[in-house]
């Protein structure tokens, strides 16, 4: 069975800096899909990175980029020039593209501070 | 292009009652799924479809819990009789089945925060 952990519950950052969560995850299938999702005080569930696991190029998305490093299990998700709009959860999730099922990580709430 | 809807955003309801959560998922994908998300267990998969087949239910906490598809466009969740232990958020997610890379994002409804006193 596959899962996911994300070690940090809570996290901070100063506008404008960097910040990077962790997440790793444990499987034996060699084709799998990992995300990022983000879930601000709102409650709505937004994707904010996708990566294949067949693609060795880490995926990149404006201000953020990920860390996937395969042999390791591990995918970070690092926020460039944090804004106050990125305080949110933030959510890694692991998905098979046979199944149509994502396992979630419990979750790292960020907190952006001005 | 609407997103997931879910109804209602917000049910308060007594121990005991039935409730009965809806949703519609985006034209055109063929997979729905029923999320629950708490402080202590987080997001937890209750039960997918697939083409409005039931996939997988072995998330459904237990009888109280049913879900059904009738058709490609409407979903609903019950539970009969509530209890306050499942006060939670409930999520109702689609995606689509990709020839090239198989099923990839969910997409998410805003959800339904469900309160059982």
């Amino acid at each position: 069975a596959q899962t996911v952990t994300q070690s940090q519950p809570e996290m901070s950052v100063q506008e404008a800096e960097t910040v990077t969560l962790s997440c790793t995850y444990d499987t034996s299938e060699s084709n799998y899909y990992l995300f990022w999702y983000k879930q601000p005080p709102s409650r709505q569930m937004i994707l904010v990175i996708r990566q294949e696991a067949y693609k060795q190029q880490n995926a990149t998305e404006n201000r953020f980029s990920v860390n996937f490093q395969k042999a390791a299990k591990s995918f970070s998700l690092k926020i460039s020039d944090s804004q106050l709009g990125d305080t949110a959860m933030y959510f890694c999730a692991f998905g098979l593209g046979s199944q149509g099922n994502l396992i979630f990580g419990k979750g790292t709430k960020l907190s952006v501070k001005p | 292009d609407a997103g997931v809807i879910q109804s209602p955003r917000h049910e308060v309801t007594e121990m005991g009652q039935e409730v009965t959560l809806r949703c519609k998922p985006i034209s055109g994908h063929d997979y729905l799924f029923w999320y629950r998300q708490t402080m202590m267990r987080g997001l937890e998969l209750l039960i997918y479809f697939n083409n409005n087949v039931p996939i997988d239910d072995s998330g459904m906490p237990e009888d109280r819990f049913s879900a059904k598809m009738p058709n490609a466009s409407f979903s609903t969740l019950k539970i009969q009789p509530s209890e306050p232990r499942d006060s939670a958020v409930y999520f109702c997610a689609s995606s689509y089945f990709n020839r090239g890379y198989g099923t990839g994002e969910l997409f998410f409804g805003e959800g339904s925060r469900l309160t059982v006193l």
